[in-house]
């Protein structure tokens, strides 16, 4: 059963707006979570990362939130850009998993110009 | 330059033969794993390894197998490929388990 969910298969948002890629869970002993970013053609690329004692990490134009008691984490991309448009996988692991990776199905994101 | 190379990057082939695709890591990585990525299933796990001669399965590794006699490769082999293993596949490596992974830039494969 998927344990890392992305119900949301796209996205579209305009040039310069903030973009919001969300990512539910069900394994509460998930404690560490990390977000992909996948061009066409291309393997997966690290984005960003954020482990359970913190609830917000920040690189750049890019900051992910996590929310432990409601199991949902969330990336924002502000502002976003047309080089953006990538599919994001987000991903999470803990002792539940055996510390293996767990990957949901991901978010195609286009950013318009 | 850190990578994960795998090869072949395309690769068509018929049923039921054997087929086998090559990942090597250069950052002296101990976990190493495959992946298959299908529309609408993300990506799934089809076996891992913890190190050299330490290998096991994954979410779906029917139909599949690995080796890991090296520490810097960890080759997937099919043995008797079916349409169903039609996929994307990745290779990636990572210092150890609840590390970020580094992933080779996949192997697309169309089994006939």
């Amino acid at each position: 059963d998927q344990q890392v969910k992305q119900n949301s298969p796209s996205l579209s948002v305009q040039e310069g707006r903030i973009s919001i890629l969300n990512c539910d869970y069900t394994n509460s002993m998930f404690d560490y979570f990390l977000w992909y970013k996948k061009y066409p053609a291309e393997g997966p690329t690290f984005l960003i990362s954020i482990s359970s004692i913190k609830d917000k990490n920040e690189d750049g134009r890019f900051t992910v939130f996590l929310n432990k008691s409601a199991k949902h984490l969330s990336l924002h991309i502000v502002p976003s850009q047309p080089g953006d448009s990538a599919v994001y996988f987000c991903a999470a692991s803990g002792s539940g998993s055996g510390y293996a990776l767990n990957f949901g199905k991901g978010t195609s994101l286009l950013v318009t110009p | 330059e850190a990578q994960v190379t795998q090869n072949p990057r395309y690769l068509i082939t018929v049923t039921g033969k054997k087929l086998t695709v090559t990942c090597s890591q250069n950052m002296n990585h101990e976990y190493m794993s495959w992946y298959r990525q299908d529309p609408g299933l993300g990506l799934r796990q089809i076996y891992y390894s913890m190190n050299v001669e330490v290998t096991d399965k994954g979410d779906v590794p029917e139909g599949y197998k690995v080796s890991r006699k090296e520490k810097r490769n960890f080759p997937l082999i099919l043995e008797s490929p079916s349409p169903n293993q039609t996929s994307l596949y990745f290779c990636a490596s990572s210092l150890g388990l609840n590390e970020k992974l580094f992933f080779g830039s996949g192997t697309q494969l169309s089994v006939l």
